[in-house]
């Protein structure tokens, strides 16, 4: 069975500050593929980037970093320079890498809050 | 770019009573995913469609049904509501044979909120 862990349930930090919100995930494939999506108090699901599990390239996009470490099972993702915009629930996802795929398995969701 | 449309974005409907979602893939996606989020929780997939044969299934309630039509659009049938079964209903959708299949594409969202 897949699980996806995001252990902070929210936080708070002022803008211009980094953080980091953590993903931890089991599987038992060997192949499958991780994401992480933004949403807003607006409600869309919002996607960030996808990584799949022979790329452990680490990825800058901007503000936003990701952190794939498949040795301990981690996909982390960093906001650097945090803005009030960026105030959302970030969910991390894990899906099998077959026809399957769409098939995602959610974490709880991080909830981040950024005061101007 | 054209998105995955959901429709209508907003319902409101009495216990016991019907409802159907509406999702309008990504022109060319052949898979129509369907989720529900309840408040506060993450999102639980319910289920897909590949090319009009349903291809998985969830945490999809007896009362609920859905099918992918010809145009690949997918519909969610929700009878005998229940309070429980307020909370916002995704679609998303993914071309499965692209080099990018693995990504799939969410819609904004259904609103049901069951009174």
């Amino acid at each position: 069975a897949q699980k996806v862990t995001q252990a902070q349930t929210e936080i708070s930090v002022v803008e211009k500050e980094d953080v980091t919100l953590d993903c931890v995930y089991e599987t038992r494939d060997t192949t499958y593929y991780l994401f992480w999506y933004k949403q807003p108090p607006s409600g869309e699901l919002v996607f960030l980037i996808r990584r799949n599990s022979f790329d452990e390239q680490n990825e800058i996009s901007g503000r936003y970093s990701w952190n794939f470490q498949k040795s301990t099972s981690s996909f982390n993702f960093t906001i650097t320079a945090s803005q009030v915009v960026d105030s959302a629930v970030y969910f991390c996802a894990l899906s099998e890498a077959s026809t399957n795929a769409g098939k995602s398995t959610f974490g709880d969701g991080t909830t981040l809050t950024v005061k101007p | 770019a054209a998105g995955v449309i959901q429709s209508p974005r907003h319902l409101i409907k009495e216990k016991r009573e019907t409802a159907t979602l509406k999702c309008y893939p990504i022109p060319r996606h052949d898979t129509v995913y369907w989720y529900q989020q309840g408040p506060g929780q993450d999102p639980q997939f319910l289920i897909s469609f590949y090319e009009k044969m349903q291809s998985d299934k969830g945490s999809i309630p007896d009362r609920f049904s859905a099918q992918q039509f010809s145009d690949y659009h997918s519909e969610l049938n929700m009878s005998s509501l229940e309070l429980g079964d307020s909370a916002l209903y995704f679609c998303a959708s993914r071309r499965a044979t692209s080099p990018s299949g693995n990504t799939i594409y969410f819609g904004e969202g259904s609103w049901l909120t069951v009174v």
